[in-house]
C-alpha cells in the first residue's frame, strides 16, 4: 500500500534560516504532490502542488521539488520567521484518484 | 465569506450516543469529505462524495455514516460512540477529486466520548 514518510518530527531552526522538509513516499507514482500548512486548533491549509512533470515550483519565500526517480519532495522556506512556525503536511492523492492521503507532518519551530 | 464551515467546534458526549456533525461549503465544489485526525496528529481519510455519490469507504466502522442532502453539504452521523471516537473530525472540499485542485477544510470538530 502507499506509504508517505516525513522523516522529522520536529524541526527548530533560527530566524532568517531556510528550512527545509522532506516527503518520501514508496508503492506508488502519484501525478502530484501536495503540501499543507497546519496551526494548532485550526485546519490544514493549501500551499503548494507540482505535478510529476515539474521539478521546481515556487511562492513567494515557498520552494517545492520533486523527484520522481527518488520518490522525495522538498520543502523549502527560505528568511523563516517567527510567524512560520506550524506543521506542515505532505499529501498525495491516492492510487484510486478519490481522495488526498496525508504525512504525519512535521511541526517546525523558527526562534527569533 | 465563502468557506468550509463545520458545527459544532466542541462536542462532548457520553458512550454510546448518536451525534452528528455538520459542514457545508458555499465554494461550488463537486467533492466533500471527512477526515479524523487522532492524538497523534494523524489525519486519515474516512469518506468522500462526489455529486451526491460515495466514492470511497477507508474501512471506517459502519457506525459512521456521511449524509449528503445536496452537492454543498455533507454531514456525519454516528452511532454508538466509543471512547475510541475521540478526535478531531475535519470536513473538506475540492474542485475534483482527482484533479490536483488543493482542499478546502473547515475549523474542525473535536469530539470528546466519556
Amino acid at each position: 500500500s502507499q506509504k508517505i514518510e516525513q522523516n522529522s518530527e520536529a524541526l527548530n531552526i533560527q530566524e532568517g534560516k531556510t528550512a527545509t522538509l522532506t516527503c518520501n513516499y514508496t508503492n506508488y507514482s502519484p501525478a502530484y504532490l501536495q503540501w499543507y500548512r497546519q496551526d494548532p486548533g485550526r485546519g490544514p491549509v493549501f500551499l503548494l502542488l507540482i505535478r510529476e512533470n515539474e521539478k521546481e515550483k515556487r511562492k513567494e519565500r515557498l520552494k517545492v521539488t520533486f523527484d520522481t526517480t527518488l520518490k522525495q519532495s522538498l520543502f523549502h522556506i527560505t528568511a523563516s520567521q517567527p510567524a512560520d512556525s506550524a506543521t506542515y503536511l505532505c499529501a498525495l492523492i491516492n492510487q484510486a484518484g478519490t481522495a488526498l492521503i496525508f504525512g504525519k507532518g512535521t511541526t517546525l519551530s523558527v526562534s527569533s | 465569506d465563502t468557506a468550509v464551515s463545520q458545527t459544532p467546534k466542541y462536542l462532548v458526549t457520553q458512550m454510546g450516543n448518536d451525534k452528528s456533525i455538520k459542514c457545508e461549503q458555499n465554494l461550488g465544489h463537486d467533492t466533500m469529505y471527512w477526515y479524523k485526525q487522532d492524538s497523534k496528529k494523524f489525519l486519515k481519510i474516512m469518506f468522500s462524495y462526489n455529486n451526491k455519490e460515495l466514492i470511497i469507504n477507508e474501512t471506517v466502522p459502519n457506525r459512521f455514516s456521511p449524509k449528503s442532502p445536496d452537492k454543498a453539504h455533507l454531514n456525519l452521523h454516528i452511532n454508538s460512540l466509543e471512547l475510541g471516537d475521540s478526535a478531531v473530525y475535519f470536513c473538506a472540499s475540492s474542485q475534483d477529486a482527482g484533479e490536483g485542485y488543493g482542499y478546502t477544510f473547515g475549523s474542525g470538530t473535536r469530539l470528546t466520548v466519556v
